[in-house]
């Protein structure tokens, strides 16, 4: 079945630095990638859309700038955490159309910890 | 945009009984409504799923059930299992057809 390979897993980071996370689609193209956060003991909130080869639609209240995504192909989307806080701190997960358009078919990455000390 | 509302919060149910979770959404155009498992620490896993033009699907243990013209739909589980033991969340596509919009979770406990 489709994959979606995320990475890192986990990661502990220093305040003011940046984390760049990675999902990768490792057996389907994935034109569009989908970036949530969860707290803990919340719900996956959706940070963006990532579409390949134009800029990421973000949801309201989401710091572009800070949240910076990037889609170059069909099967690679990456987010980078720049200047982390403390309160950034979360686990974050994205996800991809694992069928055509028509379809509905989603597939999540394993998600990554971020960890911001 | 979608708004997915989601009850009960917490659920817990002896062995053997039966759990249902409710959600509701706001935009009448969804037309794809998934249930995801989710354990402590790991990525949300597809248990089942319901498209707007039928209105019950059943699995096994599991069915769901939607009613279009009141935007709610429900998660049955029946013959509960200890290992049914996890947060529950609903879905729907939102408003531009394509990323999911979860509800808020439900936990389930089922003690033995």
């Amino acid at each position: 079945g489709a994959v979606v390979s995320q990475h890192p897993s986990w990661v502990i980071c220093k305040s003011g630095t940046s984390v760049k996370i990675e999902c990768r689609s490792l057996d389907f193209q994935a034109t569009t990638m989908f970036w949530y956060r969860q707290f803990p003991k919340q719900s996956l909130m959706l940070m963006a859309t990532s579409n390949e080869g134009s800029k990421a639609t973000y949801e309201q209240g989401v710091e572009k700038d800070k949240f910076l995504i990037n889609h170059a192909s069909l099967t690679l989307s990456t987010l980078t955490v720049t200047s982390a806080h403390p309160e950034d701190s979360s686990f974050y997960i994205c996800s991809a159309r694992d069928t055509p358009a028509s379809g509905n078919g989603y597939t999540f990455g394993s998600g990554t910890r971020l960890t911001v000390v | 945009g979608e708004n997915v509302e989601q009850h009960p919060s917490t659920l817990s149910v002896q062995e053997g009984d039966s759990a249902v979770i409710k959600c509701t959404y706001s935009d009448s155009a969804s037309n794809y409504f998934p249930w995801y498992k989710q354990e402590l620490g790991k990525r949300p896993q597809l248990i089942i799923d319901i498209r707007s033009n039928v209105g019950e699907k059943k699995d096994q243990r599991i069915a769901v059930t939607l009613n279009k013209t009141a935007k709610h739909f429900s998660l049955h589980i029946t013959e509960t299992q200890p290992e049914d033991s996890a947060v529950y969340f609903c879905a729907a596509k939102n408003q531009a057809g394509t990323a999911l919009i979860f509800g808020k979770g439900t936990t389930l406990s089922v003690s033995s």
